[in-house]
């Protein structure tokens, strides 16, 4: 069973240009998430979907983020005209939950800097 | 979610137990404990978690004090490659769906 996987890895793009991340969640898992990481803190939340359907957002996904996941499987997370600011590790999680609670898969990340 | 309370970091020598605590005073009975750890450069990994008995698997244990206030985290015999961040969090059944992380404990391991 093969874990989560992110790609690209690294990104270096300059303030201003539109970037987009894609994550491959573990087979089967209905849950997808999004977080940010920036230098010396925990992991933020930034998104999560159920299948297909985003079902809740963070109020850091400002209106230039954009996160969808087509037919409940892969995810892709757009960030429209970069700032500084929005340097940091992007990590996606699955899960599979149906009640109670669950445990999240992380993948290894993608590490962007916006110059 | 609660709040938890962890050191910002600790130390151990490699091939001794480590005992990490967490402090959640304000949990509440659908709060289960979570534990994940953040090796250096990779995504959080989960470690262990429980609700009220403790908690024993392949990795690590978990002991969770009678009132729920709090509860460790034991490696019990620490390598190298325990080296991380440890993050302690609670997580209510229905409440929020992300992982709130906070800051951790780093855990430094010396040869």
């Amino acid at each position: 069973d093969t874990g989560v996987s992110q790609n690209p890895r690294h990104k270096i793009t300059k303030r201003g240009q539109n970037v987009t991340f894609r994550c491959d969640p573990i087979s089967e898992h209905n849950r997808l998430y999004w977080y940010r990481q920036t230098l010396g803190q925990g992991p933020e939340f930034l998104t999560y979907f159920q299948n297909e359907a985003q079902l809740e957002k963070s109020r850091l996904l400002s209106d230039r983020f954009s996160a969808e996941r087509p037919k409940g499987s892969f995810s892709t997370l757009e960030i429209q005209r970069t700032e500084q600011g929005d340097s940091a590790m992007y990590l996606c999680a699955s899960s599979y939950r149906t009640g109670g609670t669950d445990t999240q898969y992380f993948g290894p990340g993608t590490r962007l800097t916006v110059l | 979610d609660a709040k938890t309370t962890q050191p910002n970091s600790m130390e151990s020598n490699e091939e001794e137990p480590v005992h990490l605590p967490c402090n959640h005073s304000t949990i509440s009975g659908t709060d289960y404990i979570h534990w994940y750890r953040q090796l250096p450069s990779q995504g959080p990994e989960y470690v262990i978690h429980g609700l009220t008995s403790n908690v024993n698997n392949r990795m690590a244990s978990l002991a969770i004090a009678e009132d729920r206030k709090s509860s460790t985290l034991i490696l019990h015999r620490a390598t190298l490659r325990d080296a991380a961040v440890y993050y302690c969090i609670l997580r209510d059944v229905s409440g929020a769906n992300n992982l709130f992380f906070g800051t951790g404990t780093r855990l430094t391991v010396i040869p």
